[in-house]
């Protein structure tokens, strides 16, 4: 489809481990963003990636989470070292060329991340 | 501060039933964005408020955003089955000008046939 795609759509992982998130956005869409659901603190920003430049990762929780883009498309989020708090659905969302605050953000479905 | 509040938290009402949600900040917004939420789904953009007094209306559901600026509604009309979600309220986080957003904590909203 032509929708922001999220791989893989569940993960369970040991505490300790390392796991990576995989998104592909809208083609086109140059601005990438990455969030976190968790049922504690509802939807948080993490990143933003304008091109392959993440100009804001303030939301990024600890030196553990890092995320690149590569070729302004395909985004990794990875999470070193996880711990049983980084359990969450990790949603990527893309929008359109533009700097309008208000370009539509498309979501893709997401990972469960599940920290055992 | 930037929060959202949401309410009510949980909504559980019958096929046919009216029901509004409220989105609340102390401080003003410039726009102000409403979005439902299916599960194992990620969220999709209903509408987008701009200008204080506005109203906006998809089909059944009627999108307000408060004089000040401070404050919107969702109200839908009819609620029917395929109503049932998540629905999220979200802000730009003021400076930015690209998708930085803040959500309100949501309000669940579950319609019986």
């Amino acid at each position: 489809g032509a929708g922001v795609s999220q791989s893989p759509s569940n993960k369970v992982t040991e505490k300790g481990k390392d796991v990576e998130l995989r998104c592909d956005p809208i083609s086109g869409h140059t601005a990438l963003y990455w969030y976190r659901q968790s049922l504690g603190q509802g939807l948080e920003f993490l990143i933003y990636f304008q091109g392959n430049s993440a100009p804001d990762k303030s939301g990024l929780p600890s030196d553990r989470f890092s995320a690149e883009r590569t070729g302004g498309s395909v985004s990794t989020l990875t999470i070193q070292r996880t711990q049983q708090e980084d359990s969450a659905v990790y949603l990527c969302a893309s929008s359109a060329p533009g700097r309008r605050k208000n370009s539509p953000l498309h979501f893709g479905n997401g990972t469960r991340l599940t920290v055992t | 501060t930037q929060l959202l509040e949401q309410s009510p938290q949980f909504l559980s009402i019958q096929e046919g039933e009216n029901l509004t949600v409220y989105c609340n900040s102390s401080s003003v917004f410039s726009s102000l964005q409403w979005y439902r939420q299916e599960p194992g789904e990620g969220p999709v953009l209903l509408v987008t408020v701009v200008t204080g007094g506005e109203v906006k209306k998809l089909k059944r559901l009627t999108f307000q955003f408060g004089d000040a600026r401070k404050d919107s509604s969702l109200h839908i009309t009819a609620a029917q089955p395929g109503d049932t979600g998540l629905y999220l309220c979200a802000r730009t986080v003021g400076g930015t000008s690209y998708g930085k957003l803040t959500f309100g904590q949501g309000t669940i909203l579950t319609v019986h046939p």
